[in-house]
């Protein structure tokens, strides 16, 4: 059970706009940067995201944050077939238990 | 340029130990923090802790306080995570990855090694 929610599915179309969400509570999302990945099959994650809404270096501007309350968003536009993907939350976590805490997961299919 | 080359698959014994190491090239060491990363097979990613390579200073998710320790050696630029009392839970591949963004943004990764617990 992952301490950040996310849909573990989503799909869409080739030039679609779809969105992930992400979900937490006051002690990470709530008060604390959110950083997006895109994994591939096979391969180590990518980050995409940093500061909730800052795109890292190389990643086109189609990829975009945002975060409200104790949500988070990525938001994928001009959707391409080489978008499909896993793509992960993640946040620091203030609580005793955690420094870093993960969504479960989204698979994008681009259908 | 940056590279992150771990060491090798490993196939441990339930109760035993692995060390896997995380080499480093191609910028200053000392700069930039080293997460360790881990996700089971079919899984989810899972952060297991952090060291800084410069204070040797280290961060770990509670789920693996007394169980892992992490370590390193700036003259080789190598980072290393040990991991002790396996069980077949801990099967899973164990990235290490570079810190660029903020607390937790890391922009260059390791291959990743394949741990694999079985009796």
């Amino acid at each position: 059970q992952s301490v950040l929610t996310q849909p573990p599915s989503a799909s869409g179309t080739p030039g679609q706009r779809v969105t992930i969400s992400c979900s937490g509570s006051n002690s990470n999302v709530g008060t604390n940067s959110v950083f997006w990945f895109q994994q591939l099959p096979g391969t180590a994650p990518k980050i995409l995201i940093y500061n909730s809404f800052h795109r890292a270096s190389g990643v086109p501007d189609r990829f975009s944050g945002s975060r409200s309350g104790t949500s988070a968003s990525l938001a994928i536009s001009g959707l391409q077939s080489e978008d499909e993907a896993d793509y992960y939350c993640a946040a620091w976590d203030e609580s005793l238990n955690a420094f870093v805490v993960f969504g479960g997961g989204t698979k994008l299919t681009v259908v | 340029q940056v590279q992150l080359v771990q060491s090798g698959a490993e196939v441990k014994k339930p109760g035993a130990s692995v060390n896997v190491s995380c080499k480093t090239s191609g910028y200053t060491f000392t700069g930039y923090y080293i997460h360790w990363v881990r996700q089971a097979p079919g899984q989810g990613l899972e952060w297991v802790g952090r060291i800084s390579p410069n204070s040797g200073g280290t961060n770990y998710a509670q789920k693996f306080q007394g169980r892992v320790t992490m370590t390193r050696d700036t003259s080789s630029s190598t980072a290393y995570m040990e991991l002790r009392g396996l069980t077949s839970d801990d099967t899973a591949v164990y990235y290490c990855a570079r810190n660029n963004y903020g607390v937790f943004g890391p922009d260059y990764w390791g291959q990743g090694a394949l741990v694999t617990v079985s009796s």
